[in-house]
């Protein structure tokens, strides 16, 4: 079946330093790929998407691509803020054969002033 | 820009109570869903609803759990017989869907605390 796999939290990083966030999955066919980000006492909202291989997503400085030969989509920034605290959700939609998105597990980010 | 609203915030009743959490989807979206989150973790798929019936179900969503869209707008989770396990955050989400592109649109979520 398909499945997301991220890695675990809490991330704690200081203002303005690089993150990662990784995230990879087992899918059968070709399915759409997801950030989702939940702020403190909030749903989930969507970040960025990729539909297809090879394609980035970006969004307010996030970005992730698409990687099927490693079946992967790692979510990257390149500074971050203290407004960026939040749980990160990796997500597969199978598009196709299907309607049940699966969510990663969640990755806690603290950014600190 | 148009939102998914959940109805209510919260709910506090008593394990063996009924319960039905409602949520106004975007109003040309095509798909539906529940999906509830336990302490704030792993955010766990229940049901999915197209053309007034459900799609796909998990484990989860046994024979005490339904799902109908009773009048075109509102879409409806009731629990029938609540236990303390179900005590979590239940998400409504939409999809526009005339492609599919998996794309939800979350409400902010109905609290059910079961004692």
């Amino acid at each position: 079946g398909n499945s997301v796999t991220q890695m675990e939290g809490p991330v704690t990083l200081s203002e303005e330093a690089f993150l990662t966030i990784n995230c990879t999955y087992t899918a059968t066919g070709y399915p759409s790929l997801f950030w989702y980000v939940q702020y403190p006492g909030e749903g989930l909202q969507l970040l960025l998407k990729a539909t297809k291989a090879d394609d980035k997503g970006s969004n307010k400085g996030f970005e992730a691509t698409y990687r099927k030969e490693t079946t992967s989509f790692h979510l990257e920034k390149g500074s971050v803020q203290v407004s960026d605290s939040a749980v990160y959700f990796c997500a597969l939609s199978p598009v196709t054969g299907g309607f049940k998105t699966i969510f990663g597990a969640g990755t806690r980010l603290f950014v600190k002033a | 820009e148009p939102e998914v609203t959940q109805t209510p915030s919260h709910q506090v009743t008593q394990m063996g109570q009924e319960v039905i959490l409602r949520c106004v989807p975007i109003s040309n979206h095509l798909y539906f869903y529940w999906y509830r989150q336990i302490l704030g973790q792993k955010v766990e798929f229940l049901v999915s609803f197209y053309n007034n019936e459900i799609s796909e179900k998990s484990e989860i969503f046994d024979d005490q759990f339904s799902v109908e869209r009773p009048d075109g707008s509102n879409f409806t989770l009731k629990i029938r017989s609540t236990k303390l396990e179900d005590s979590a955050m239940y998400f409504c989400a939409s999809e526009l869907g005339d492609t599919r592109t998996g794309e939800l649109f979350f409400g902010e979520g109905s609290r059910l605390t079961v004692l």
